[in-house]
C-alpha cells in the first residue's frame, strides 16, 4: 500500500520567515503534486514533478523531487500572509500520470503578520 | 474554459435516502477521478475511469458507492442508501492523461442525517 507522509502538519510562522515542508512516499514513483487549499474550497495545482531533480519555482514557493530518497519539498522563501493555507503532496499510484493519486495528510501553514 | 463542473454543490439528506452527485470534466480530458475528503481520513480516491471505463474502484467504500461515466462529459457517483458516515465533501478531477495535473472541480458538500 502507498503511504505519502507529510511533515509538519501544523506550522506557524511569521511574515518573512523562510519554511520547509517534507513530503515522504513509500513507493517508487517519478511523478509528484503538489495542491493548495483554503478554507472551505477546493484543490488548486501548484506543481507537478515529473522526474528526479525536478526542481519547479512560483513566487515565493519552491518544490523539489529526489525520487532516490522518496522525497520531496515545499519551500517556503520570505512567506507572506496570503500563503496561509493548506498544503498538499500526492503521488501517482503507478507514476503514469493517469491513475488515481494518494494524499499526504495535508500541512496547516497559518502565517501571522 | 469553466472547468471542473460538480452538480449539486451541498446537498442535506436524510439517511436511507439515494444520493446522486454529478460531474462534467474539463473538455477533452480523458481521465476522471472521483475523490472524498473528511477530517478523520483526509482525501480518498473513490474510483477512477480513462476513457470512459472504470479502472480502479477498490477505494469505493461499500457496494452503497457506485459510479458511471456514460459518456466523455458526464459522470454520477451514487449512494443508495446513504448513511450519516457518508457525510463528506465528494470532489471530482479530471486530467489529460499523462500530460498534466488533474484539475479538481469545487466539490459537493455532503451531510447525511
Amino acid at each position: 500500500e502507498l503511504k505519502v507522509e507529510q511533515n509538519p502538519l501544523f506550522l506557524s510562522m511569521q511574515e518573512g520567515k523562510n519554511y520547509t515542508i517534507y513530503c515522504n512516499y513509500s513507493t517508487t514513483s517519478d511523478r509528484l503534486y503538489w495542491y493548495r487549499q483554503d478554507p472551505g474550497k477546493s484543490l488548486e495545482s501548484l506543481f507537478v514533478l515529473l522526474s528526479n531533480g525536478a526542481v519547479k519555482q512560483e513566487g515565493r514557493l519552491m518544490a523539489s523531487l529526489d525520487t532516490k530518497a522518496r522525497l520531496s519539498t515545499l519551500h517556503i522563501t520570505a512567506a507572506v500572509h496570503d500563503l496561509s493555507a493548506t498544503y498538499f503532496c500526492a503521488v501517482d499510484m503507478t507514476g503514469g500520470g493517469a491513475d488515481g493519486l494518494t494524499f499526504g495528510k495535508g500541512t496547516h501553514l497559518i502565517i501571522q503578520p | 474554459d469553466a472547468g471542473v463542473i460538480q452538480s449539486p454543490r451541498h446537498e442535506v439528506t436524510e439517511m436511507g435516502q439515494e444520493v446522486t452527485l454529478r460531474c462534467k470534466p474539463i473538455s477533452g480530458h480523458n481521465s476522471l477521478f472521483w475523490y472524498r475528503q473528511t477530517m478523520m481520513r483526509g482525501l480518498e480516491l473513490l474510483i477512477y475511469f480513462n476513457n470512459n471505463v472504470p479502472i480502479d474502484d477498490s477505494g469505493m467504500p461499500e457496494d452503497r458507492f457506485s459510479a458511471k461515466m456514460p459518456n466523455a462529459s458526464f459522470s454520477t457517483l451514487k449512494i443508495q442508501p446513504s448513511e450519516p458516515r457518508d457525510s463528506a465533501v465528494y470532489f471530482c478531477a479530471s486530467s489529460d492523461r499523462g500530460l498534466e495535473t488533474q484539475y479538481f472541480g469545487p466539490g459537493t458538500r455532503l451531510l447525511v442525517l
